[in-house]
């Protein structure tokens, strides 16, 4: 059956400090993938989608990028971290919109 | 483009209340429709779907029905208990491949 793992779970970082949140996917192969973020009491806010290795599509300019080194990797970063970038990071695979997508557990990031 | 609207919340029922969250969309086509649960701390969960007119999703007491004429899919559950209390999204796939989900309504139940 597919997994999806994303880590860590909570991240407690400084202004200007990098990012790196990392998202697996196990027991599939060429998933698209997603990464979401929800600022508290909003709603989802799609970041960047993949649907193939190295292929991103952004869907909000900002200071986080998104990398996919292989097939189901998929990397959120940043270099320089603001206060602004603090929520909830959702990672997200799916074959088509048709079947749904499958969420990580998240990963709850504090900007100080 | 497709588009998703649910109410605001949040609602507040006491246990064994009704409950209904409404759900309208746009869309081009006839785009699967769902409902995702996100539980306190928690990531997102497929609580049910329905990928064509008057289908209707259920699991854990939930239901929802895929009505073309109203552009609805409703989600309902007759009797809620303290551990539904959650937040509950609507979402329908894009026309780019993608879902696109509503704004998310907070269900509280008090015992």
């Amino acid at each position: 059956s597919q997994t999806i793992h994303q880590w860590p779970a909570t991240l407690v970082q400084p202004v200007g400090s990098p990012l790196s949140l990392e998202c697996t996917v196990e027991g599939t192969s060429n998933p698209n993938l997603y990464w979401y973020r929800q600022a508290a009491g909003r709603g989802l806010q799609l970041l960047f989608y993949s649907v193939g290795i190295g292929q991103i599509s952004s869907e909000v300019p900002q200071n986080l990028s998104a990398s996919r080194p292989q097939d189901r990797q998929f990397i959120l970063s940043s270099k320089k971290l603001l206060l602004s970038d603090s929520g909830f990071y959702l990672c997200a695979w799916s074959f088509e919109a048709d079947y749904g997508y499958t969420f990580g557990s998240g990963t709850r990031l504090t900007v100080v | 483009g497709n588009s998703v609207t649910q109410m605001e919340g949040p609602v507040t029922l006491s246990e064994e209340a009704f409950l209904t969250i409404n759900c309208t969309y746009t869309a081009t086509g006839y785009p699967s429709l769902f409902w995702y649960v996100q539980y306190p701390g928690e990531g997102l969960q497929l609580l049910l779907k329905a990928t064509k007119a008057d289908d209707k999703g259920s699991n854990k007491g939930f239901e929802a029905t895929y009505r073309k004429e109203t552009t609805s899919f409703h989600l309902e559950k007759g009797s809620v208990q303290v551990s539904d209390s959650a937040v509950y999204f609507c979402a329908l796939g894009g026309s780019q491949g993608n879902l696109i989900f509503g704004k998310g309504t907070k269900l509280s139940v008090k015992p």
